[in-house]
């Protein structure tokens, strides 16, 4: 099992230009999640997913967009990139909450740049 | 405001020794409490984790502790290896509903860096 995979691993973009991070995940979860880190700073959450066609907003979505439309993807896009949004991203994925118990899956994190 | 915090940025320990990092919070209604470990480049793996109820959870080489009165809890890794060389991050859970659904929302301190020597 590959568990959780992002891509890309890097990007650098100017502002206002669009992106869209992919997250994969092989474990048949219904939850899925995407987080920011910033120096200093815990994850934050961006949106969440309860399951394939469904999302909600988290901590801190502005700016961002979902879309799941394959119980296995992820999708996290980026309309016009700001420099606010230089950060790592991290995807992550569980069995119907149980990661607040026992963890939440994680992917290897993408590092964005908005220049 | 911060919820969960995790007041030392750092902490240098010896091969062999203890370490312990700590973690405070405030929100009454978190019920589980977590540990994650990071390595550069990669994600945070899972840890440990302690219901509210409880007051110690061991594992292994892992032992986390929680006060609740205090709203404190403090990861305890006996012996340190240099393998433990990590960011340690603490979150907290409580189960959050919006929208007709529920999920248990982490939320996260800064996190640790922990180093340990040989």
């Amino acid at each position: 099992n590959a568990g959780v995979t992002q891509t890309p691993k890097f990007r650098v973009l100017k502002t206002g230009q669009s992106m869209t991070l992919l997250c994969a995940q092989d474990m048949n979860h219904e939850y899925m999640y995407w987080y920011r880190q910033d120096p200093g700073m815990g994850l934050r959450l961006i949106h969440y997913s309860v399951g394939e066609g469904t999302t909600a907003k988290g901590e801190v979505p502005d700016g961002y967009n979902v879309s799941r439309l394959k119980k296995q993807n992820f999708l996290l896009g980026l309309e016009s990139a700001a420099p606010s949004q230089t950060s790592v991203y991290f995807c992550a994925s569980d069995f119907r909450n149980s990661g607040r118990i026992g963890g939440q899956f994680f992917g290897p994190g993408t590092r964005l740049t908005v220049l | 405001d911060q919820q969960v915090k995790q007041n030392s940025p750092s902490l240098s320990v010896q091969e062999g020794r203890i370490s312990i990092l700590n973690c405070d919070y405030t929100n009454s209604m978190f019920d589980y409490f977590l540990w994650y470990k990071k390595y550069p480049a990669e994600g945070p793996t899972f840890l440990i984790s302690i219901s509210s109820i409880k007051d110690k959870n061991e594992d292994g080489r892992f032992t986390v502790f929680l006060n609740k009165s205090a709203k404190h809890l403090s990861l305890h890794i006996v012996p340190s290896q240099p393998g433990d060389s990590a960011v340690y991050f603490c979150a907290a859970s409580a189960v959050v509903s919006a929208g007709g659904t529920s999920y248990g929302k982490l939320t996260f301190g800064q996190g640790t860096i922990l180093t340990v020597h040989p």
